[in-house]
This record gives structure tokens, sequence and C-alpha cells, in this order.
């Protein structure tokens, strides 16, 4: 069964300390991986996907990576409005999520 | 582009009572998705919808949960009896290439059974 994990589940960082999220998983056949941010009362919003190891995407103060085993959502001098759920997902059709990280941006 | 439409935004209900929520996705997107989001967990997926035609429904707890997507545009998902437990967001997502871009989510429901 497919499985995506996401460490760590809560992260609070001042403004401008950069940090990495985790997202593993262990799937049958990895189509793609893919990063969503939601916002309290929102629907997840779209940011990347990852299809090979190696591959990696950028935006703004956003770093998504991908390995065999696991992807990194790196962030980069974050500020408050950087604050929201980062979801990870695995899939292509149908995709299945991880529970998210919370993240904190303290001014 | 207008977005995924749900609606309405929040209900409450007795247990034992039935529900229905709506959803209009990204004009000319084939593929529509419900999931539902208990609070702290990632979303998780009830039911795909190919056009008109269901395509996975594999997780949708047939027995109270039922949905439809008539001419292949607008759906509904209904909850008859709702239980405590089926307290959560649903959310309605919509896409067109498999896989490219992602989904596009609606704001989603949220649901609070008493």
């Amino acid at each position: 069964e497919d499985q995506v994990t996401q460490s760590p589940e809560a992260l609070r960082l001042q403004e401008g300390e950069s940090s990495s999220l985790n997202c593993s998983y262990t799937v049958s056949g990895l189509r793609g991986l893919f990063w969503y941010r939601q916002d309290p009362g929102k629907g997840p919003e779209f940011l990347f996907t990852l299809y090979s190891a190696g591959e990696e995407k950028e935006k703004e103060r956003l770093k998504a990576t991908l390995t065999k085993k696991e992807s990194f959502l790196h962030i980069t001098a974050p500020k408050p409005e950087d604050s929201a759920t980062y979801l990870c997902a695995v899939g292509d059709d149908k995709i299945i999520f991880g529970k998210g990280t919370r993240l904190h941006i303290l001014p | 582009e207008a977005g995924v439409a749900q609606s309405p935004r929040y209900k409450i209900i007795e247990k034992r009572q039935s529900v229905a929520f709506w959803c209009n996705p990204i004009s000319g997107h084939a593929t529509l998705y419900w999931y539902q989001q208990i609070l702290g967990q990632g979303p998780k997926l009830l039911i795909q919808f190919q056009n008109n035609g269901v395509v996975d429904d594999s997780q949708l707890p047939k027995d109270r949960f039922s949905a439809e997507r008539l001419k292949g545009v607008d759906s509904t998902l209904k909850i008859q009896p709702a239980k405590l437990e089926d307290s959560a967001v649903y959310l309605c997502a919509s896409s067109s290439l498999t896989g490219v871009y992602g989904y596009t989510f609606g704001s989603g429901t949220r649901l609070t059974v008493v």
C-alpha cells in the first residue's frame, strides 16, 4: 500500500531562518510527487510536481528536491506570509497525501 | 480562469440527518475528485470521476455516501445518514492533464455533525 510520511508535524521558525521539510514515501512505482500549500479555511494550492530522482523545482523562497526515497521542501529566508501547512502527495491520476507539516514563521 | 466552486461553505447537522455538497469544476476539466480532510490530517480520496463515469470509489463508504456527476460537469456528494465521525472538510478538485500540473482544489465545505 502506498504511504506518504511527512516530518516534522509542526515547525516554528524565526523570519529569515532557513529550514527543510521532509516527505518520505513507499510506493510501488513513483509516478509523480507533488507539493501543495494549504492556508487555514482554504483548499490546497499546487506548488510543484517532481517526477525523477535528482529533479529540482524552485518558486520564490521555496525549492523542492527529489531522491529515490524522499523529497525535501527547502525554505530559504522565510517570511511570515510563508506560514501555512505544506502537504506532500504521490501518484498521478489519483494522488495520496501525507498529513502535512504546519509551518509557522515568527516575525 | 474561474476556480473550483463549492457550496455551502459550512454546514452543521445532527447525526442521522442527511446532507449534500455541490461542486462546479473548472470549465473543461474532465476529471473531478472528492476528498475528505479530517482536522490535522491530509486529504483522503473518496471518489474520482472521469467525465460522468466513476474511475475509483474504493474509499467511499457506500452504505452512507453517494456521489454523482451528471453531464460530466457539476457533481454532488451526499451523506445519509450522517455520523459524528463524518465531521470534516469535504474538498472538491478537478484536473485536465493527468498528474502534470496537479489538481485545482475548491475551498471546501466544513461539515460539523453534532
